[in-house]
């Protein structure tokens, strides 16, 4: 199985912060990593897909970049609503495998 | 609108059975039988963990090697329904279980662009 090790594991910043998130793979996945937020009670929502491209209807603030191993995601601009869980998710070998999760707070 | 619906969750005793359902709408029976299917854990307050999956047509299944043998994935494209048998069933099956849908027709693996809300399994004497 490929393994996902996502940092930190959890996260406090201010709102307006820049915040990075970053997940590495055990092996070469190209570009088939998605990020997802998941809100406390929710179901996950898809963010960012294929590395780098956003979801529609998702705010431009949230970002991603990387290929191979090296994975970041990143919000510009930290707002109270982003309160959430991340995860990252490879999809390149089954079984799917995601990162262990960030919970970001706000300070 | 697309909408996932799972039920079927509840508290079960060790080494006994359960089927979840999953329930989509807003797709057509045409369109609902092109999109792959997967189930997705969750264990209280861990991390999420692939379960399942199957093919748009349903020809094809993978399984985690935690639920190997004991659960089955299945699907009914005229009901729009995916279903997942959980057997034997053990404490560390205990988890939110979400199906949730690939976003590109007759992909097996990709993103996912729609998530049911989740229904709770408890495995538990």
């Amino acid at each position: 199985d490929i393994q996902m090790t996502q940092s930190p594991s959890s996260l406090s910043a201010s709102v307006g912060d820049r915040v990075t998130i970053t997940c590495q793979a055990s092996q070469d996945i190209y570009n088939y990593l998605n990020w997802y937020q998941q809100k406390p009670g929710e179901a996950p929502k898809l963010l960012i897909y294929d590395a780098s491209n956003l979801e529609s209807g998702v705010p431009s603030r949230f970002s991603g970049s990387g290929s191979g191993t090296d994975f970041t995601f990143t919000i510009s601009s930290l707002q109270p609503e982003d309160v959430a869980a991340y995860y990252c998710q490879q999809y390149d070998n089954l079984p799917i495998t995601f990162g262990q999760g960030t919970r970001l707070e706000i300070k | 609108q697309v909408q996932l619906v799972e039920s079927g969750g509840g508290v079960v005793q060790p080494g006994r059975s359960l089927r979840l359902s999953c329930a989509a709408s807003g797709f057509t029976f045409s369109s609902y039988s092109t999109f792959a299917m997967h189930w997705v854990r969750q264990a209280p307050g861990k991390g999420l963990e692939g379960v399942a999956v199957i093919s748009y047509d349903g020809t094809s299944q993978y399984y985690a090697d935690s639920v190997k043998g004991r659960f089955t994935i299945s699907r009914d494209n005229s009901k729009n329904t995916l279903y997942l048998q959980m057997n034997s069933l053990r404490a560390e099956d205990t988890a939110v279980y979400y199906c949730a849908r690939v976003a590109l027709r007759l992909r097996f693996v990709d993103y996912f662009d729609y998530w049911g809300q989740g229904t709770l399994v408890t495995v538990s004497s």
